[in-house]
């Protein structure tokens, strides 16, 4: 049973481009929230999806904005790309179903640097 | 609002010694409390989490117990081992499906 998978792994940008972020969940798993981690800090939420809707939303600009498939997989994009942006960017999938406090299972992350 | 605060790091110590690793937390309501571990290279991985007030949780020899009273949920283990080494976040989840990450606490231990 294949966990979270995302990619890239790792990703280089310059600033003013745009970057999209993929993650597939965890199979059984209908939900994929995704968190920012700048280096050396915890995660920080930036949104989540259901049924290919945004459910909840983080401190973020709208420059930060996401998608989801109908099969459940995801994607990040964040455009206008700011040195600030620079981090590991996580994705998280759980099953909406079996309640608010399911436990959320992470993928590795892709490294985003932005120069 | 809602924010978690971890004792500083980096944790160095030596292997068979005891850890504990302090987590306070602020939050409204009855939030539940949890333990992450990040292994170099890896994503984060549930560690251990607790529900309720009084609630301790527990996996591979770390406990950790849900203090109302103190809102602090600090991580123990008895005896660490090197493959302990890892960076150890503590989180909150005050609304469903919306963690809120402490800044981590990076331990190594050395053989």
């Amino acid at each position: 049973d294949a966990g979270v998978t995302q990619s890239p792994t790792h990703l280089i940008k310059t600033r003013g481009q745009q970057v999209t972020l993929r993650c597939s969940p965890k199979s059984g798993h209908d939900t994929v929230s995704w968190y920012q981690q700048a280096l050396g800090q915890g995660p920080q939420f930036i949104f989540q999806y259901y049924e290919e809707e945004e459910r909840q939303r983080g401190n973020f600009p709208d420059r930060f904005s996401g998608h989801q498939f109908p099969n459940y997989s995801s994607e990040l994009n964040v455009n206008a790309l700011l040195l600030g942006d620079s981090a590991l960017y996580l994705c998280a999938s759980s099953s909406w179903t079996s309640g608010p406090y399911n436990e959320q299972f992470f993928g590795p992350g892709t490294r985003l640097t932005v120069l | 609002g809602n924010s978690v605060t971890q004792m500083e790091g980096p944790v160095t110590l030596s292997e068979e010694a005891f850890l504990t690793i302090n987590c306070t937390y602020t939050a409204t309501g009855y939030p539940s409390l949890f333990w992450y571990v990040q292994y170099p290279g890896e994503g984060l991985q549930l560690l251990l989490k607790a529900t309720k007030a009084d609630d301790k949780g527990s996996n591979k020899g770390f406990e950790a117990t849900y203090r109302k009273e103190t809102t602090s949920f600090h991580l123990e283990k008895g005896s660490v081992q090197v493959s302990d080494s890892a960076v150890y976040f503590c989180a909150l989840w005050p609304e469903a499906q919306k963690l809120v990450f402490g800044q981590g606490t990076r331990l190594t231990i050395n053989p």
